[in-house]
């Protein structure tokens, strides 16, 4: 079973949607959460990181965790062009490994 | 704004061939990490790396590769015999302290193609 799944997209909007980005993930042990956002040809950069359950907010960002489903979502309000990008969503294990899905890809076009 | 160096941006190299990547981590920061990301999959850990040894690593990490920190400022990885499932965009990472969860610095990566 795979520890952390993403459906791949790739995810087209118009500039100004709402954006709901989700992922799954298998092991229940897992306590931190994060989302990372790849330009291409760039590195990862972390956007934000939850613990356990409940929501985080950060401007037009909100990352949510259901520990119950073991589900995390990351909602992008009012999206922009420059918000094109994959979005990885991550968990950590033993403190010192990331462990990632496989990314979504977004595009807001104007 | 600091940042994560890496170098080459591109090697291509012939398979058996060694190869070092190179990274200048964001000088304050302690924890260093290679992951690795074959083309259309995931972004995948390979090794961690704090004072001066590895602090864990992957199952990819076999004997081929080894990690460095020769001079207090780069970080590198061998690959000792390339092999062409090698190929692939190796990310070097840093982080300040434990304490700041999962908030790695990452470079913008190295692309080895093995032929």
């Amino acid at each position: 079973q795979k520890e952390v799944e993403q459906d791949p997209g790739p995810l087209s909007v118009p500039e100004g949607a709402i954006v709901s980005l989700n992922c799954t993930y298998s092991n229940s042990a897992f306590q931190y959460f994060m989302w990372y956002r790849q330009y291409s040809r760039k590195g990862p950069e972390l956007l934000m990181y939850t613990y356990s359950s409940g929501n985080k907010e950060d401007g037009r960002f909100t990352a949510q965790v259901d520990k119950s489903s073991k589900y995390i979502s990351l909602f992008i309000r009012d999206s922009q062009p420059s918000d094109s990008a994959t979005y990885l969503c991550a968990t950590l294990f033993n403190t010192d490994k990331l462990i990632f899905g496989t990314g979504t890809r977004l595009q807001v076009f104007p | 704004e600091p940042e994560v160096t890496q170098t080459p941006s591109h090697q291509v190299t012939q398979m058996g061939q060694e190869v070092i990547l190179r990274c200048v981590p964001i000088s304050n920061h302690l924890y260093f990490y290679w992951y690795r990301q074959i083309l259309g999959q995931k972004v995948e850990f390979l090794v961690s790396f704090y004072n001066n040894e590895i602090s864990e690593k992957s199952e990819i990490f076999d004997d081929q590769f080894s990690v460095e920190r020769p001079d207090g400022s780069n970080f590198t990885l061998k690959i000792r015999s390339t092999k062409l499932e090698d190929s692939a965009m190796y990310f070097c990472a840093s982080s300040e302290d434990r304490e700041e969860i999962g908030e790695l610095f990452f470079g913008e990566g190295s692309r080895l193609t093995v032929l």
